[in-house]
């Protein structure tokens, strides 16, 4: 299976700093890697995602970075705003055969 | 565009109960994901069909849960019996195939008592 590890749980900026999650995986197979915010009593919604053919992606404020050697992959908001105030998870794709596996989500704040 | 459909939104059992939830995915995708969302376990994969075969049924949710998908377009999660840890929130997702974008419905939330 997949194992996928993310940290901090808890993460809590100041408005117009920035914001990183760190998440590793154990599946050398694994090569897509989406990242889901979700509001509360929304249900998670994709915000980017990056496939192993890539080592970064930007898009709208959001940076990703994966590091296959090293099996982790990272979430970066710049200029934090309180709209980024969420859960956030990250995933990973694991073999053929599996759906998703998750981390266990940060909780994002965003103070002024 | 119809999103994920699940239904209900909200179900109370009674300790050994046998619940049925219901979804419907996306039009046109071919798999399907049941998710149980805890804060201290966060998403666990409880079922995964790609064009409707069984490609994973959650290890160790298998004795109790079963998730079928009769046709493309609808599926079944049965907890039988059910039990107090099983409160949750359980999530259908679809996507279009492996590695796309996974669309989640807006959950069933399950009290058992």
């Amino acid at each position: 299976g997949e194992q996928v590890e993310q940290l901090p749980s808890i993460l809590r900026v100041q408005e117009g700093s920035s914001a990183s999650i760190n998440c590793t995986y154990e599946n050398s197979a694994s090569n897509y890697f989406p990242w889901y915010k979700q509001e509360p009593g929304e249900n998670p919604k994709l915000i980017i995602d990056i496939r192993s053919n890539m080592e970064r992606k930007q898009t709208q404020g959001l940076i990703v970075l994966l590091d296959k050697k090293a099996k982790r992959f990272s979430l970066h908001i710049t200029d934090t705003q309180p709209g980024d105030s969420a859960m956030y998870f990250c995933a990973a794709s694991g073999n053929y055969a599996q759906g998703l596996t998750f981390g266990l989500g940060t909780r994002v704040s965003v103070f002024p | 565009d119809a999103g994920v459909t699940q239904t209900p939104r909200h179900e109370v059992a009674e300790k050994g109960q046998t619940i049925i939830l219901k979804c419907e995915p996306v039009s046109g995708h071919n798999d399907l994901f049941w998710y149980r969302q805890t804060k201290i376990q966060g998403l666990e994969l409880l079922s995964y069909f790609r064009s409707k075969s069984l490609m994973e049924d959650g290890g160790a949710f298998k004795d109790r849960f079963k998730a079928e998908m009769l046709n493309s377009s609808f599926s079944t999660l049965k907890i039988q019996p059910t039990e107090p840890k099983d409160s949750a929130v359980y999530l259908c997702a679809s996507s279009l195939g492996q590695n796309t974008e996974v669309f989640f419905g807006k959950g069933t939330r399950l009290t058992v008592v």
